[in-house]
């Protein structure tokens, strides 16, 4: 079984400019998580998506959004880059109940100058 | 607000000696709680998964506890090896999402 896939796994982008990261879950799983990487703060949580609804949402700004599709892919978009963004950002999935285990994906290193 | 704390920040061993990871968290009602590998620039690797009704987990080398009443769970590794170096990341499950701690940078010298 193929595991979480994310694209792309590199980018560099400036300051204003807006991008688009991409994960596609593990075959049948239904939820999808982002999370935030970084040195000084750790892993934060973003947001989670089941069944193409966002079911829940960390502490980011507006800036940060995203969307599931009817595949259960998910994309996550950032406006309005800030040097503070630069970052791995992972996704996660499951099959969707709360204790279920999650699975990560790769990672998109996002560098924005 | 659950806190997640792991202790060491940072651990050197020499190859095959038996190791302990601490992880302590605030809050006890959880669903469960993993134990991640991550390797430098790369995603968590899920380790062992322990539902909160679980004392245990064994995998291989690998063999996590979790005492959900005092909020800590070790992670024993056996026989290290070179091959083990990596950050390991304890993660809780309270409620939608995974609260990490800072992790463990693990390196084993052979």
């Amino acid at each position: 079984k193929a595991g979480v896939t994310q694209t792309p796994r590199y980018l560099i982008k400036t300051r204003g400019q807006q991008v688009t990261l991409s994960c596609s879950p593990i075959s049948g799983h239904r939820s999808v998580s982002w999370y935030q990487q970084t040195p000084g703060q750790g892993l934060q949580f973003l947001f989670e998506y089941f069944s193409e609804t966002q079911r829940n949402k960390g502490n980011f700004p507006g800036r940060f959004s995203g969307r599931q599709f009817s595949n259960s892919r998910s994309e996550m978009n950032v406006s309005t880059l800030e040097l503070g963004d630069s970052a791995l950002y992972l996704c996660a999935s499951n099959l969707g109940r709360y204790d279920d285990e999650q699975f990560f994906g790769p990672g998109t290193r996002l560098t924005v100058l | 607000k659950q806190e997640v704390t792991q202790i060491p920040a940072a651990l050197s061993v020499p190859e095959g000696e038996n190791l302990v990871l601490n992880c302590s968290f605030t809050d006890s009602a959880i669903y469960n709680l993993q134990w991640f590998r991550q390797d430098p620039g790369k995603g968590l690797t899920s380790l062992l998964l322990i539902q909160s009704s679980q004392r245990e987990q064994t995998s291989g080398r690998l063999n996590a506890s979790l005492d959900k009443s005092s909020g800590r769970s070790t992670l024993y590794i056996a026989a290290s090896q070179p091959g083990d170096s990596a950050t390991y990341l304890c993660a809780v499950k309270s409620g939608y999402a995974l609260n990490f701690g800072k992790g463990t940078s693990l390196l084993v010298t052979p």
